[in-house]
């Protein structure tokens, strides 16, 4: 039934593994999003696609990389993890156009020891 | 260009009385204006959105916001406060076209009992 999900919900690792991230949304949207939030709550916009081709990236670490597999889907992919990455995630998807709402997953809270 | 300006970080209230979140934004274009709310260890929910219609926007939850092109602002009210309102807010402007949404910094609403 839900609408955009993510997993994992937690992942706690290491300095300098690599981990992933998925999200699949069941909405029928062509247009799907990477944000990173910080323990501020200050959201960032990381990745946009819209029918599987990158159409917003931002200033990211070339370190995470967003993968769109199809409409459905969109991963983020990060290298080499680093402190700093520590934040929550969210996938969010919506309609094309700026006009359209997106509808947001519960997010990933990464925590790196 | 477009910018958003959320002008209280933090509000306090109590359980009954009006709820007011402020918002200026800046646009070079019509833009469209959404309010979320993002409830402790949850995804962002749509509150309510503008996108050139009436002027005076209703959401769910007995939120509602005023669109005033001559001041620049989309504020956030709520005649009387819940308990369950306590969260965090976030004021977003997108243009009406494809392209980039630009999140506001946040406000946090309490509510005392």
């Amino acid at each position: 039934d839900t609408a955009v999900s993510q997993t994992p919900k937690y992942l706690v690792t290491q300095m300098g593994n690599d981990k992933s991230i998925k999200c699949e949304q069941n909405l029928g949207h062509d247009t799907m999003y990477w944000y990173k939030q910080d323990s501020k709550k200050f959201l960032k916009i990381m990745f946009s696609y819209n029918n599987k081709e990158l159409i917003i990236n931002e200033t990211v670490p070339n370190r995470f990389s967003p993968k769109s597999p199809d409409k459905a889907h969109l991963n983020l992919h990060i290298n080499s993890l680093e402190l700093g990455d520590s934040a929550v995630y969210f996938c969010a998807s919506s309609l094309a156009g700026g006009e359209q709402p997106q509808h947001f997953g519960d997010g990933t809270r990464l925590s790196i020891l | 260009a477009q910018s958003v300006t959320q002008l209280d970080s933090h509000v306090s209230v109590s359980e009954g009385t009006p709820v007011l979140l402020r918002c200026n934004y800046s646009s070079s274009y019509s833009p469209s204006l959404f309010w979320y709310v993002q409830h402790p260890n949850k995804g962002l929910q749509l509150l309510l959105k503008y996108t050139s219609a009436a002027t005076l926007v209703k959401g769910i939850n007995g939120f509602e916001a005023e669109f005033k092109k001559s001041e620049t602002s989309f504020h956030l009210t709520k005649p009387s406060a819940h308990m369950s309102d306590a969260a965090e807010y976030f004021c977003v402007v997108s243009p009406s076209h494809a392209g980039k949404s630009t999140f506001g910094d946040g406000t946090t609403l309490t509510v005392k009992p």
